[in-house]
């Protein structure tokens, strides 16, 4: 089975601006969840789709928003960027016995 | 107090040795337990779960689960250089509820 996919890889964006990024789960994985990560504060929870509907969230500021389609592919959008979300995204689809994480978005914001 | 914490290390340990990673969580009622690995620059890698109380084996890996204390620890035997990575605990409230905790993770260095 092909693994969880996150695009684009890499992005640098500038204050202000905003962004959208892409994870395709595990083929037959309903639950996407988003996490941020950053040497200060670890990985931190965003939120978790399951069968398009926003079943958990975590606690950052409305700027984070995401969905998930029909085919389960999610998308995590960040309006306003800050300096602050520079970050490397993961997503993580789910099933019994753990989460499966993607390569990551690395996000540069200068 | 940090819902899941781990020492941040570094963790050392020879090669062939046993490293022995801990973690403890303040949610009671959490009820299934992860660790990961995470090489530098990589994304974490799943590597065991535990949900019940005691010892679960794979490989060279071993987890170990105490509800009571709110303890879960992993046991490294054998200790490979390439085990040399952050190793994260992570902690999810309830079965089907996918809004895991992580801890900050404990790096672990092997040396040859």
């Amino acid at each position: 089975k092909a693994g969880v996919t996150q695009t684009p890889r890499y992005l640098i964006k500038t204050r202000g601006q905003q962004v959208t990024l892409s994870c395709s789960p595990i083929s037959g994985h309903r639950s996407v969840s988003w996490y941020q990560q950053t040497p200060g504060q670890g990985l931190q929870f965003l939120f978790e789709y399951f069968s398009e509907t926003q079943r958990n969230k975590g606690n950052f500021p409305g700027r984070f928003s995401g969905r998930q389609f029909s085919n389960s592919r999610s998308e995590m959008n960040v309006s306003t960027l800050e300096l602050g979300d520079s970050a490397l995204y993961l997503c993580a689809s789910s099933r019994e016995g753990g989460q499966f994480f993607g390569p990551g978005t690395r996000l540069t914001v200068l | 107090q940090k819902e899941v914490e781990q020492n941040s290390g570094p963790l050392s340990v020879p090669e062939g040795a046993i490293a022995s990673l801990n973690c403890t969580y303040s949610d009671r009622g959490s009820q299934s337990f992860f660790w990961y690995r995470q090489y530098s620059g990589k994304s974490p890698e799943l590597i065991m779960f535990i949900y019940s109380n005691g010892d679960k084996e794979d490989g060279r890996f071993t987890a170990q689960l105490n509800k009571a204390s709110q303890y879960v620890s992993l046991l490294i035997r054998d200790s490979q250089p390439s085990d040399s990575a952050t190793y994260l605990c992570a902690v999810n409230p309830g079965r089907n509820n996918n809004d895991m905790r992580f801890g900050a993770g404990t790096r672990l260095t092997v040396k040859p």
